[in-house]
């Protein structure tokens, strides 16, 4: 079945750089999605890629995917407390709903 | 615009009651959807929508059901809650199945 799989926790310093993977199962994938949700709230979308891109940037966030190797990657540059969230990454699978990984809680420590 | 909207934000529920989480979305989207959130296991589907008229189930639909009332409004109602059932219940719509989806604020229901 498809399956979509993160590290729980990621700890940086402010003014590093923050990588957080997800590698997923279905080959058949067409969309993939990063979303971040702040304390008490919902998720709220960041960014997507398109399966046959390798990079999208938007300002301080770079998506890299490789879909040989079914992984999927989002970096936040000069990461700021701000950015302390969890970060789910989400795969448009061939059943076309989304299937969303276990997530990622960035801390952000000055 | 509002987004998408869920009441009651929080509650808590005896073993065996029932309750009705209540979602709209001003989007005008097709597509809405109801999950759970527990912790160490991300977003589970529990049922969708994809267009008016129409549910389906999800990853983990037992205990539950649901109403598409009409296009803006989608219900999830627990008939007899269990404390298995305690969790976040988020709601969220897309334009389409498959498309990006928007999320509501969620509502963090405890079950004793």
């Amino acid at each position: 079945g498809e399956d979509v799989e993160q590290s729980l926790f990621l700890s940086v310093r402010e003014g590093d750089s923050s990588v957080i993977n997800c590698t997923y199962t279905d080959s058949s994938s067409t969309y993939l999605y990063w979303y971040k949700q702040e304390p008490g709230a919902g998720l709220q979308l960041l960014t997507y890629i398109f399966s046959n891109m390798d990079m999208k940037q938007d300002q301080r966030l770079t998506v890299l995917l490789n879909k040989k190797d079914k992984h999927l990657s989002l970096r936040i540059a000069d990461t700021q407390t701000g950015d302390s969230a969890i970060y789910f990454c989400a795969e448009r699978g061939n059943t076309d709903k989304l299937i969303f990984g276990t997530g990622t809680r960035l801390q952000v420590f000055p | 615009n509002a987004g998408v909207t869920q009441t009651p934000k929080f509650q808590v529920l005896k073993t065996g009651q029932s309750m009705t989480l209540q979602c709209a979305q001003d989007m005008n989207h097709n597509s809405m959807y109801w999950y759970r959130q527990d912790p160490g296991m991300g977003l589970r589907l529990i049922y969708y929508s994809a267009s008016e008229g129409t549910t389906d189930k999800g990853e983990v639909p037992n205990g539950y059901n649901v109403s598409r009332l009409n296009k803006r409004e989608f219900s999830l109602r627990l008939e007899s809650a269990a404390p298995s059932q305690t969790s976040v219940y988020f709601c969220a719509s897309s334009a389409s199945i498959g498309s990006e989806q928007y999320f509501g604020p969620g509502t963090r229901l405890t079950v004793t």
